[in-house]
């Protein structure tokens, strides 16, 4: 099975902070990767699909890239509204990483 | 207004089944793909099953096949996951979600309901 690692498993930065998190498969994995937001309490929210894809009504700050083993999401300046953990997924066994935390200092 | 509703979740003993349903309005649910998904008490996101739009294709996580079965009613736009022999290790936030035709990505999905499995 394909495993999807996250890192880090925390991050706390400041309001306009260039933020990356990195998710690495253990095997080549086609574009079929996706990002996602979670708040405590609420249902993941879909940010980026297809590696790079950003979603309808996300913010343009959020970026999505990479190919291969390596995909990071970029946040390009914080916001107060980005806290909460970020899950990348990919379709095999629609695997999902185990998640960064995202906290604003 | 997309709706995504989860319902059916509770405390359950060890060894007991639980059936949970999930209701969907807002879009046509017949032509979509449906997933189960469920996140422990402090823990990640972990996929559970998949139906495919007319319920012909299922799949299953290896933790959880030969013991739960999902299915849906299109013709009630709701979609179900029957739960028997539950270990505490089920114990979870259970959410459905929608994938969307073409990229896979889970674009809808609920709140979920919560099931604890203790004794």
């Amino acid at each position: 099975d394909i495993q999807m690692t996250q890192s880090p498993s925390t991050l706390s930065a400041s309001i306009g902070d260039r933020v990356t998190i990195t998710c690495r498969a253990s095997q080549s994995i086609s574009n079929w990767l996706a990002w996602y937001q979670q708040k405590p309490g609420k249902a993941p929210k879909l940010l980026v699909y297809k590696v790079s894809l950003l979603e309808t009504g996300v913010p343009s700050r959020f970026s999505g890239s990479g190919s291969g083993t390596e995909f990071t999401l970029t946040i390009s300046s914080l916001q107060p509204d980005d806290f909460g953990t970020y899950y990348c997924q990919h379709f095999h066994y629609w695997t999902f990483g185990q998640g960064t935390k995202v906290e604003i200092k | 207004e997309v709706q995504v509703v989860e319902s059916g979740g509770g405390l359950v003993q060890p060894g007991g089944s639980l059936r949970l349903s999930c209701a969907v309005s807002g879009f046509s649910f017949s032509n979509y793909w449906m997933r189960w998904a469920r996140q422990a008490p402090g823990k990640g996101l972990e996929w559970v099953a998949n139906i495919k739009e007319d319920g012909s294709t299922t799949q299953y996580a290896d933790s959880v096949r030969g013991r739960f079965t999902i299915s849906r009613d299109n013709a009630k736009n709701s979609l179900f996951l029957q739960m028997n022999n539950l270990r505490a290790e089920d114990t979870a936030v259970y959410s459905c979600a929608r994938e969307r035709t073409g990229d896979g990505a889970f674009d809808i999905w609920g709140l979920g309901t919560m099931v604890t499995v203790s004794s």
